[in-house]
């Protein structure tokens, strides 16, 4: 079974600041690990992704996340926010085999930007 | 980059009625269809995972007479919530997986149902 755990469900940070979203997992094979973006009333779209290789991954608009199988996390981090990074943010684990590629959310987190 | 769009963007229904919302993958064949649902301030649920031409394999607690399902061609796979009740208002969220991607869903923009 997988799941996954976001710490904190709301993080505030001024403009400028280090962002940072944590996310833990839980997997009994080799995750793949996602984290999504949502901004009000809309989708998600993807940030960034790990699936093999290297174990900082960056993705869109500056963020980069790390995989640490040891620590199994996957925390999300971002130099310095912007205002427009004030969304929801949700991490996300899938199996590498043996389904179908459903992925499993964790509870989101909220991240306000202040000016 | 691949994009899915849904149809329609929000929609306001008396209760009892049937409600159908389309998905569609406008630039890649979407072998896999997946539709969540979300309520205000928490997490996608998924409900459902529709393979094209065969049956949707529902989550444990959805139901399936409710939440009818159909992935009849490669790029359109439709949610029918049937006799609509207001506890089924909720923001529905598919995504769209192609064949040999294994590992990556793109997700389209929702649709926002209100039963009255």
């Amino acid at each position: 079974a997988q799941s996954v755990t976001q710490l904190g469900s709301h993080v505030s940070v001024s403009e400028g600041a280090l962002v940072l979203l944590r996310c833990n997992y839980s997997s009994s094979v080799p995750p793949y690990l996602f984290w999504y973006v949502q901004y009000p009333n809309q989708g998600l779209q993807l940030l960034l992704k790990y699936t093999t290789g290297a174990t900082l991954v960056k993705g869109i608009n500056g963020f980069e996340a790390e995989f640490k199988k040891s620590e199994t996390s996957f925390h999300l981090t971002k130099p310095s926010a912007h205002m427009s990074d004030a969304a929801e943010y949700f991490c996300a684990v899938s199996g590498t085999s043996g389904n179908t590629g459903k992925l499993i959310f964790g509870q989101g987190t909220t991240l306000q930007v202040k000016p | 980059g691949a994009v899915v769009s849904q149809h329609p963007s929000w929609v306001i229904c008396k209760s009892g009625t049937s409600v159908k919302i389309e998905c569609r993958s406008l630039d890649f064949q979407a072998t896999t269809m997946f539709w969540y649902r979300q309520f205000p301030k928490q997490s996608l649920m998924l409900m459902a995972t529709s393979n094209e031409g065969s049956k949707a394999t529902y989550e444990q607690g959805v139901e399936k007479d409710k939440f009818l399902i159909n992935h009849a061609s490669l790029t359109l796979s439709t949610l029918t919530v049937t006799s609509a009740h207001p506890e089924d208002s909720s923001f529905y969220i598919c995504s769209a997986r192609e064949w040999g991607f294994y590992n990556e869903q793109f997700f389209g923009p929702g649709t926002r149902l209100t039963v009255l």
